[in-house]
């Protein structure tokens, strides 16, 4: 069975306080990692896939990093508009599906 | 380009009232998916569908039905409500992937925010 953890479960920042995010998961064959964004009563948005262990993704503040074991959502100088549930997700060999983690809750205040 | 839409937004129902939430998408996706999200919980999968007349079970399909009768529709059912299904529903869709590679990120909609008394 397919898990994913993240880490911390909330986390507060000031603006321009870089920090890193952690999402540790277990995964019969990963086809794809995959980083979200949620926003307070919307659904999640697409930020980053990763397939394999080393390969990294960026994206303004955000950068997206991957080991056999887990990913880092690292972001730099963070600003208030920032602030979201990063939700991580894991395909594993039996495709078709994603298991989503309990997402990371961040609050960047000015 | 709407993407995915989901209807209605909020609803009210009792115990043992049945109801059935409507998902659309336009982006021609072939595969489509629907979530709970409850608060500690995180996204879990009810039901999805790799394409028109498919359907298939999730981690928690208990208590809820589906149908892809059109490519673009995928609609989740509740017969009998219960109030252990008071949650926020989700619908995603996506292209499916090639050979070994993972299927396409899910595109979501905005949820669906049922309460159940």
């Amino acid at each position: 069975e397919d898990q994913v953890t993240q880490s911390p479960e909330a986390l507060r920042l000031q603006e321009g306080e870089s920090s890193s995010l952690n999402c540790s998961y277990t995964v019969s064959g990963l086809r794809g990692l995959f980083w979200y964004r949620q926003d307070p009563g919307k659904g999640p948005e697409f930020l980053f896939t990763l397939y394999s262990a080393g390969e990294e993704k960026e994206k303004e503040r955000l950068k997206a990093t991957l080991t056999k074991k887990e990913s880092f959502l690292h972001i730099t100088a963070p600003k208030p508009e920032d602030s979201a549930t990063y939700l991580c997700a894991v395909e594993g060999a039996s495709g078709s599906r994603l298991t989503f983690g309990e997402g990371t809750q961040l609050t960047v205040n000015p | 380009n709407a993407g995915v839409t989901q209807t209605p937004k909020f609803r009210v129902l009792k115990t043992g009232q049945s109801m059935t939430l409507l998902c659309a998408q336009d982006m021609n996706h072939e595969y489509m998916y629907w979530y709970r999200q409850d608060p500690g919980m995180g996204l879990r999968l009810i039901h999805y569908s790799v394409g028109e007349g498919t359907t298939a079970k999730g981690e928690v399909p208990d208590g809820y039905n589906v149908s892809r009768l059109k490519k673009q529709n995928f609609l989740l059912g509740l017969e009998s409500a219960a109030p252990s299904q008071t949650s926020v529903y989700f619908c995603a869709s996506s292209y499916p992937g090639q050979g070994s590679y993972s299927n396409q990120p899910q595109h979501f909609g905005d949820g669906t925010r049922l309460s159940i008394l």
